[in-house]
């Protein structure tokens, strides 16, 4: 069965500096996607970026990238010039392709982006 | 931009009635999911349906649970006699053509006194 950890419960960050979530995972598959999602306090789930698996490019959308490292079963989101508006919680999800697109969560990682 | 809908936003009911959760999904979508957060704790999978049945269910999707198109627009959640346990966020998603991406609703609460 595929898991999904995020080993850093909460992190915070100055405003306009750069920050990186860690998220790892596992599974015997060879073709899946990676996603973060951010939960701002009203709780609605934003999807903020995905990945393919198969796919060397690292994902990049505006301020959000990813350093995805197969191999090592790693995919982390990297936050530059953090604003306030990225306080939320962040969680990493991993999707085994097929034709029920079930999306397996880590814990979350809470981020406090600080004035 | 079109959005996933849901109603309520905040549902209270006693333990042991029968609550009804619903979901307008993007319009031309055509897989929609239901998940569940308990305060505090990560994104669970509860459901996922495509062309008119259930494609996948997690444990926790008991005989408790069930879901219904009814409508062509409208997805609903059953449950049919709530425990404290099943208080939590619940949320619908969708998605296109791919399921590769999911666009979730804004949640309903749901507590169980």
């Amino acid at each position: 069965a595929q898991t999904v950890t995020q080993s850093q419960p909460e992190m915070s960050v100055q405003e306009a500096e750069t920050v990186t979530l860690s998220c790892t995972y596992d599974t015997s598959e060879n073709n899946y996607y990676l996603f973060w999602y951010k939960q701002p306090p009203s709780r609605q789930m934003i999807l903020v970026i995905r990945q393919e698996a198969y796919k060397q490019q690292n994902a990049t959308e505006n301020r959000f990238s990813v350093n995805f490292q197969k191999a090592a079963k790693s995919f982390s989101l990297k936050i530059s010039d953090s604003q306030l508006g990225d306080t939320a919680m962040y969680f990493c999800a991993f999707m085994k392709p097929g034709n029920t697109g079930k999306l397996i969560f880590g814990q979350g990682t809470t981020l406090q982006v600080k004035p | 931009e079109p959005e996933v809908t849901q109603t309520p936003s905040h549902q209270v009911t006693q333990m042991g009635q029968e609550v009804i959760l619903r979901c307008v999904p993007i319009s031309n979508h055509l897989y929609f999911y239901w998940y569940r957060q308990i305060l505090g704790q990560k994104v669970e999978f509860l459901v996922s349906f495509y062309n008119n049945e259930i494609s996948e269910k997690s444990e926790i999707f008991d005989d408790q649970f069930s879901v219904e198109r009814p409508d062509g627009s409208n997805f609903t959640l059953k449950i049919r006699s709530t425990k404290l346990e099943d208080s939590a966020m619940y949320f619908c998603a969708s998605g296109g053509q791919g399921v590769e991406e999911q666009y979730f609703g804004p949640g309903t609460r749901l507590t169980v006194t």
